[in-house]
């Protein structure tokens, strides 16, 4: 059974670095790529980013310098590293898996952040 | 970026109706296009891609259609398990982006 579960800090304090883990299980690393979004409250998704399964990555532009995104194959995590966040950062991120139709085709739940001091 | 249009932003309907939600590309995505279920305070779940394509476990009362810059996402029989945001996706360059949600809601 594939899953994906999104962990991290519910606060961070502005103009600091996020630090997100997605613990995926039932697939490989080696085998799939994992997707970074995120939504701000009542609002749309926004692609972050991809870590594909041979370890190479892909950035949206808009987020490109402030973005890092890495993997421990042996544990089966990917991590999400943002760093200046800002209130506008507030949002759910979600890692989902990069299926073989070029689509998102497995969803972790979500783990909320909020920026404030 | 390629820009995603939805219409409309929000849909009531009734049980048992059809409804339509429609997906304007600012340019050609070869149907490299995919669409999203959201329930109500859950992750999106995927429904089709290229276009046209169910994916797996997905009700056959849900399809898709389209080319170039339009696309559609048809629900045949609406069923309150519907209740839904509708995401759709190009994934035809880089950024993928998303359009900007159509709310479905029971009249």
């Amino acid at each position: 059974q594939v899953q994906l579960k999104e962990s991290g800090p519910g606060l961070v304090q502005p103009s600091e670095t996020l630090s997100l883990t997605c613990t995926v299980s039932g697939f490989s690393l080696t085998s799939y790529g994992v997707n970074w979004v995120r939504q701000p409250p009542g609002k749309g998704l926004e692609w972050m980013g991809t870590i594909w399964n041979d370890g190479s990555t892909d950035y949206n532009s808009a987020l490109k310098s402030r973005l890092s995104i890495s993997r421990d194959t042996s544990k089966s995590q990917v991590f999400l590293k943002m760093n200046s966040l800002q209130t506008e950062d507030t949002a759910i991120y979600l890692c989902a898996r990069e299926g073989g139709d070029d689509v998102m085709d497995a969803w972790g739940q979500g783990a909320s952040v909020t920026v404030s001091s | 970026d390629i820009q995603m249009t939805q219409s409309p932003a929000s849909l009531s309907a009734s049980l048992g109706e059809t409804v339509t939600i429609e997906c304007l590309a600012s340019e050609d995505i070869y149907s490299n296009l995919a669409w999203y279920q959201q329930k109500p305070g859950k992750s999106p779940q995927l429904l089709i891609y290229y276009a046209n394509s169910l994916n797996d476990g997905v009700p056959s009362r849900f399809s898709g259609s389209g080319s170039g810059t339009q696309y559609s996402l048809k629900i045949n029989s609406l069923q309150s398990e519907d209740v839904s945001i509708y995401f759709c996706q190009q994934n035809y360059d880089s950024p993928r982006t998303f359009g900007g949600g159509t709310k479905l809601e029971l009249k």
